[in-house]
């Protein structure tokens, strides 16, 4: 079964500097989408960055930016130049790109930014 | 604002009882999924609907049942609660690229 693991509970970054968040994934699939989704204290789900398995290149948001592993099976958040309000519960998240269209999150681990 | 709206926003009930949380996705997405946010913890998949019809099924109660209406707005029911049924509950919808855009939540608290 697919499976979404992320090993930091807690992170803290200093402000301006940067912060990597790690995530590995279990699949059988070769084809398939990651998420990072980004939850602050409003609980509100904000989508951060996402990334198609079938493409090599990492993909990049301003200053968010994965590094994608496919055969580690690991996809990681970059974070450059910290700022408060990236304080949040990061999320990594697997969903399948066939007709069974579940998504799995994982654990998340919780960011904070220290002034 | 993602587009996803849900209703209510906070709801209080007691044990035993049954309630119903309210979901309408953005305009032109046909997907709508169910999470389930306990306090301190991930998002964990209940179900999805896609344009009507139960598309996948996750960790969802036999307590819980959800229907998409054809105008595609989508109900969580949930009944016999229980105190632990207390939790933030997630709509989402997709849209053709396979992007989740979240609602606010329905924040649900049983007495």
């Amino acid at each position: 079964a697919q499976t979404v693991t992320q090993s930091q509970p807690e992170m803290s970054v200093q402000e301006a500097e940067t912060v990597t968040l790690s995530c590995t994934y279990d699949t059988s699939e070769s084809d398939y989408y990651l998420f990072w989704y980004k939850q602050p204290p409003s609980r509100q789900m904000i989508l951060v960055i996402r990334q198609e398995a079938y493409k090599q290149q990492n993909a990049t948001e301003n200053r968010f930016s994965v590094n994608f592993q496919k055969a580690a099976k690991s996809f990681s958040l970059k974070i450059s130049d910290s700022q408060l309000g990236d304080a949040a519960m990061y999320f990594c998240a697997y969903r399948w790109k066939t007709s069974y269209d579940k998504v799995i999150f994982g654990p998340g681990t919780s960011l904070s930014v220290i002034p | 604002d993602s587009g996803v709206t849900q209703t209510p926003k906070h709801l209080i009930t007691a044990t035993g009882q049954r309630v119903t949380l309210r979901c309408s996705p953005r305009s032109g997405d046909l997907s709508v999924y169910w999470y389930q946010q306990s306090l301190d913890q991930g998002l964990q998949f209940l179900i999805q609907y896609y344009n009507g019809e139960e598309r996948a099924k996750g960790n969802i109660l036999e307590r819980f049942s959800a229907q998409q209406f054809p105008d595609l707005h989508s109900e969580l029911n949930l009944s016999s609660l229980e105190l632990g049924d207390s939790a933030l509950y997630f709509c989402a919808s997709r849209d053709l690229g396979g992007e989740q855009f979240f609602g606010p939540g329905t924040r649900l608290t049983v007495l």
